[in-house]
């Protein structure tokens, strides 16, 4: 199993262009969660989904949207990048009953210019 | 949500137990406590968590106090792949899994 893979991992953007990070899960978890990491801090949530079906905003969700595609795919969209977005996105899957054991993903470094 | 509070570094020899400790003063009666690592550039990993008693497994154990208001995570045979930051959360079972990271403890192993 691969656990929790995303895409791309590298990416540079100019201020205003978007982009989707892609993130998908082959441990059947019906929860997924997207995290953003700044430079010493530690991970903030930027939006959840508890099911296939539902989105839910975490603790810093202004500028970002997000497509729960199925089961398996989460995906998180900047719609106009700025430099403050620039940051390390994680993304995350649990089981529904267990949603504090969290498997994550090795991330996708971004930098806005 | 109850503040946790850690040491922000400490140092184990390569093969001694690493103690990291964990202050949750606040905590109320159906908060766990959540242990998590994070080594260099990769995604967090969960350790271990529990509620009240202590806890095993094959990574580390948990110990937590008797009033709850700290506890200590045991790598008993630290090695330098466990060099990591190390968060405690304390979170209660809900469905909405936001985990709340601080800024951890650095753990430096060293030969």
């Amino acid at each position: 199993n691969a656990g929790v893979t995303q895409t791309p991992k590298f990416q540079v953007l100019k201020t205003g262009q978007s982009m989707t990070l892609q993130c998908a899960q082959d441990m059947n978890h019906n929860s997924m969660y997207w995290y953003r990491q700044d430079p010493g801090m530690g991970l903030r949530l930027i939006y959840y989904s508890a099911s296939e079906g539902t989105t839910d905003k975490g603790e810093v969700p202004n500028g970002y949207n997000v497509s729960r595609l199925n089961k398996r795919e989460f995906s998180l969209r900047l719609e106009s990048a700025a430099p403050s977005q620039t940051s390390v996105y994680f993304c995350a899957s649990s089981e529904q009953r267990l949603v504090y054991e969290q498997y994550f993903g090795p991330g996708t470094r971004l930098t806005v210019t | 949500d109850a503040k946790t509070t850690q040491p922000p570094s400490m140092d184990c020899a390569e093969g001694r137990a690493a103690n990291l400790p964990c202050n949750h003063s606040t905590i109320s009666g159906n908060e766990y406590v959540y242990w998590y690592r994070q080594i260099h550039s990769q995604g967090p990993q969960y350790i271990i968590h529990g509620l009240k008693n202590n806890e095993t497994n094959e990574m580390a154990s948990l110990i937590i106090t008797e009033d709850r208001k700290s506890s200590t995570l045991i790598l008993p045979h630290a090695t330098l792949r466990d060099t990591a930051v190390y968060y405690c959360i304390v979170r209660v079972t809900s469905n909405t899994g936001k985990l709340i990271f601080g800024q951890g403890t650095t753990l430096q192993v060293k030969p």
